[in-house]
């Protein structure tokens, strides 16, 4: 079975700060995905940027992008020019593609507070 | 089409009553998902529909959970003599089987209270 660890329950930064969200994944599997969500307080949860395994180029969506380390199993968050709005928990998932339930294994969160 | 709806958005219920909960996906994703989200963790994995065809279910989910999706629209996930451990956000998020980026729409959630 697959587990994800976010070993940074809480990180606070002020805002323009550039701040790194951790995150370790264990998988015997070759072929999968990796993706950020974004769940700010008390509002659904949506997808801040996906990661296919086979890919070695790290994803980028403008003021976020990852370094995945396939070897070493780490998937990390970088999160640019932070803002207010940044705020929220964010969650690191794991996802097998294929023909089953596609579900999504999450890690713990890491609560980010951006402060003005 | 405003995205994944999920009805109530709070419940608060005495231990040993029943609840019943309704996700309304998005009209063209034909993947259905239930998640159920702890204070302080991540979400878990409850249930997968395909169409109306419940595919996939979590040992997450006892004898005292039940999922539907009739016709394969909306969705119905009732509680059975809810328990306080039962007490959690129950997550609903939907898919379209055809999208190789795999994205999920998730919605605002159920908060439930078992007192």
């Amino acid at each position: 079975a697959q587990t994800v660890t976010q070993s940074q329950p809480e990180m606070s930064v002020q805002e323009a700060e550039t701040v790194t969200l951790s995150c370790t994944y264990d998988t015997s599997e070759n072929n999968y995905y990796l993706f950020w969500y974004k769940q700010p307080p008390s509002r659904q949860m949506i997808l801040v940027i996906r990661q296919e395994a086979y890919k070695q180029q790290n994803a980028t969506e403008n003021r976020f992008s990852v370094n995945f380390q396939k070897a070493a199993k780490s998937f990390s968050l970088k999160i640019s020019d932070s803002q207010l709005g940044d705020t929220a928990m964010y969650f690191c998932a794991f996802m097998k593609p294929g023909q089953g339930a596609q579900k999504l294994v999450f890690g713990q969160g890491t609560r980010l507070t951006i402060n003005p | 089409d405003t995205g994944v709806s999920q009805n109530p958005r709070h419940k608060i219920t005495k231990r040993g009553q029943n609840v019943t909960f309704r996700c309304d996906p998005i009209s063209e994703h034909n993947r259905l998902y239930w998640y159920r989200q702890t204070l302080g963790q991540g979400p878990e994995f409850l249930t997968y529909f395909q169409n109306e065809a419940q595919l996939e279910k979590s040992r997450l989910l006892s004898d005292r959970f039940s999922a539907e999706r009739p016709k394969g629209s909306f969705s119905t996930l009732e509680i059975q003599r809810t328990e306080q451990g039962d007490s959690a956000m129950y997550l609903c998020a939907s898919s379209y089987y055809r999208d190789r980026n795999y994205g999920y729409t998730f919605g605002s959630g159920t908060r439930l209270t078992v007192v």
